[in-house]
Parts: structure tokens; C-alpha cells; sequence
């Protein structure tokens, strides 16, 4: 398997732009994870779904911040509008039930 | 899920063996320990876990204490492909889907 995919891997935009960040889990996973990382704030849980159903999104900063995910390979992550203070990395992680969590390469994102 | 402590940094010599603690003195019976590593722009990299006996794989060992209160990872020969964040997170395997990742150790491989 080729892991978990996301793209793009960076993505540099200005301020009030729309961002959309996707991800592709391990196929037969059915859980996916988002997580934010950033200097300041190290690694943070934003939201995760489990068979494409969000399940906990109180990690989503605020209203700016959707995640969908309409079928059991693709999810996507928007930010509208963007911020300076959205610059960070952003990882995507799938998991098969409860066994251990299989993290992307990650979407490197700076909001001018 | 039970809070844990490391070390914020720690230097091991190319070849050694890397022992990185974790202190987890609340933990629960129903919690395990887990480690992953995130080496340098890249994702976080599953290592290895454990409940209460010690576990063994092609990466690393995980030493848990009889009173689980505290863990130790070892890498026995350490390589300088090893350097990177090392974190030690206690969870329940159901009923909490969450990985709660603390400042974890800067583990640095000397050459």
C-alpha cells in the first residue's frame, strides 16, 4: 500500500484565500484523522471520522474550518478564508479500528 | 487519557543503545503505552506499544515497569536515521479514539 496520501504537500496562498487540503486514507481504514502542528501549539487533533461520519470535530479551531468526507477514501480539509495565523503543517492519518494510527507526509500551509 | 512526562532532550552515541523514559504514574489499567517518533517534516511514525508485558519488534524494545508507571523505550543501536522527536502517549485502545501528543524527547544521535 502507498500509505496514506495528501496533497499538495505545500501550498503557500494570501490571506482571505479559500484553502483545500486532501487526503486519501489506507484503503480498508475506517477511521481518518486531521491534525494541525505547530511550533507553538506541537501536534493538535482537529477532527476525525469514523466510516466517513465526522465523529469529533471539537478540536476545529472555529467556524473558518470544514472537513468532509464523502466516501471512504477521500477527505478534505477547507479553511474560508484564510489566515496568517492558519500557517502550519497539517496531517492526515487513517486507522483499521483500534489498531495504531498511520500518519501522511503532511500539507505545509503559509498564509501570507 | 493518562498524562505522561519525558525528557525534553537527550543525546546517545552512533551504535549505542538510545533508552528513553516515560513516566505515566496515572495510568489506568485499561491503557496502554504507545511510542511514535516524528523525524524532521515528516508524519509521525508508529514505533511500537504495549499494556503490561515488555514488547519486541524490528524497531525498538518497550520496557514497562510492574507497576506500569513508567516505560522505557530502547533503540539498541542507535543510527543517525533515529534522530528525531520520540512521544510517549498512554491510551485506552477503545472507547477514545484520540492520540493526545505531548512535547515528547528530541532524541539527537551523535556521530
Amino acid at each position: 500500500d502507498a500509505g496514506v496520501i495528501q496533497s499538495p504537500r505545500h501550498e503557500v496562498t494570501e490571506m482571505g484565500q479559500e484553502v483545500t487540503l486532501r487526503c486519501k486514507p489506507i484503503s480498508g481504514h475506517d477511521y481518518l484523522f486531521w491534525y494541525r502542528q505547530t511550533m507553538m501549539r506541537g501536534l493538535e487533533l482537529l477532527i476525525y471520522f469514523n466510516n466517513n461520519v465526522p465523529i469529533d470535530d471539537s478540536g476545529m479551531p472555529e467556524d473558518r474550518f470544514s472537513a468532509k468526507m464523502p466516501n471512504a477514501s477521500f477527505s478534505t480539509l477547507k479553511i474560508q478564508p484564510s489566515e496568517p495565523r492558519d500557517s502550519a503543517v497539517y496531517f492526515c492519518a487513517s486507522r483499521y479500528r483500534g489498531e495504531t494510527q498511520y500518519f501522511g507526509p503532511g500539507t505545509r500551509l503559509l498564509v501570507l | 487519557d493518562a498524562k505522561t512526562t519525558q525528557p525534553t532532550s537527550m543525546d546517545c552515541a552512533e551504535g549505542r543503545a538510545a533508552n528513553l523514559p516515560c513516566n505515566h504514574s496515572t495510568i489506568s489499567g485499561n491503557e496502554y503505552v504507545y511510542w511514535y517518533r516524528q523525524i524532521h517534516s515528516q508524519g509521525p511514525q508508529y514505533i511500537i506499544h504495549g499494556l503490561k508485558n515488555n514488547e519486541t519488534n524490528e524497531m525498538a524494545s518497550l520496557i514497562i515497569t510492574e507497576d506500569r508507571k513508567s516505560s522505557t523505550l530502547i533503540l539498541p543501536h542507535a543510527t543517525l536515521r533515529d534522530t528525531a522527536v520520540y512521544y510517549c502517549i498512554v491510551r485506552t485502545n477503545f472507547g477514545n479514539e484520540k492520540l493526545t501528543f505531548g512535547t515528547g524527547t528530541r532524541l539527537t544521535i551523535i556521530p
